[in-house]
């Protein structure tokens, strides 16, 4: 099993530029999660997916959209970067919300640079 | 809503030292706990859980880490670390039907 995985690695864009950051997890997990992490910050939840074709915001959302069209993939929008974007991403996943033995397992993260 | 916070922004430690570091959460409800490691450069790994039973939590590494309910407090040990654990740590709550909560990160730097 590849887990949680991550495209692309890194990036770099320019204000106003728009991109998108693919996730994809092969553990059939129902929840999946796009965090950034910023220094002394911690994780921050960006959005989440509770299942195929649905999201919701979390902590963090404005600027950003995502979709779940695909239970496997969970991917994080950004239509026209800003400079305070410029951080790292982490996508998650897991097999629910707050269910007893859950965790959260973690892809490799795409550090992006907003100039 | 959950918070969770961590004691220390950055620990310095020689190797052969003994670690802890605190994490306190806020929530009065039923939780579950996590410690996880982030080393240089790489993702974060479940280090380890508290879902209940025994309070007192091994996870890999030789770390463990003791759930404390009456001072909500999940505080990470090591009785001997080495440079190998120089890494940021992370707790996290997640309370049932919750998103998880994680704190602000400490970062240990183990000297050689």
């Amino acid at each position: 099993n590849a887990g949680v995985t991550q495209t692309p690695k890194f990036r770099v864009l320019k204000t106003g530029q728009s991109m998108t950051l693919l996730c994809a997890q092969d553990m059939n997990h129902e929840y999946m999660y796009w965090y950034r992490q910023d220094p002394g910050m911690g994780l921050r939840l960006i959005h989440y997916s509770v299942g195929e074709g649905t999201t919701a915001k979390g902590e963090v959302p404005d600027g950003y959209n995502v979709s779940r069209l695909k239970k496997q993939n969970f991917l994080l929008g950004l239509e026209s970067a800003a400079p305070s974007q410029t951080s790292v991403y982490f996508c998650a996943s897991s097999y629910r919300q707050g269910a007893r033995y859950n965790e959260q397992f973690f892809g490799p993260g795409t550090r992006l640079t907003v100039l | 809503a959950q918070s969770v916070s961590q004691h220390n922004h950055h620990v310095i430690l020689s190797e052969a030292a003994s670690l802890e570091l605190g994490c306190n959460y806020s929530y009065g409800g039923t939780v579950n706990l996590f410690w996880y490691v982030q080393y240089p450069g790489q993702h974060l790994q479940l280090l380890l859980k508290y879902f209940s039973g025994d309070p007192l939590v091994k996870g890999i590494k030789g770390f463990e880490a003791e759930f404390i309910k009456s001072k909500f407090s999940f505080n990470l040990r090591k009785p001997s670390v080495q440079w190998s654990d120089t890494a940021e740590y992370f707790c996290a709550v997640n309370a049932h039907g919750q998103n998880f909560v994680f704190g602000p990160g400490t970062r240990l730097s183990v000297l050689p």
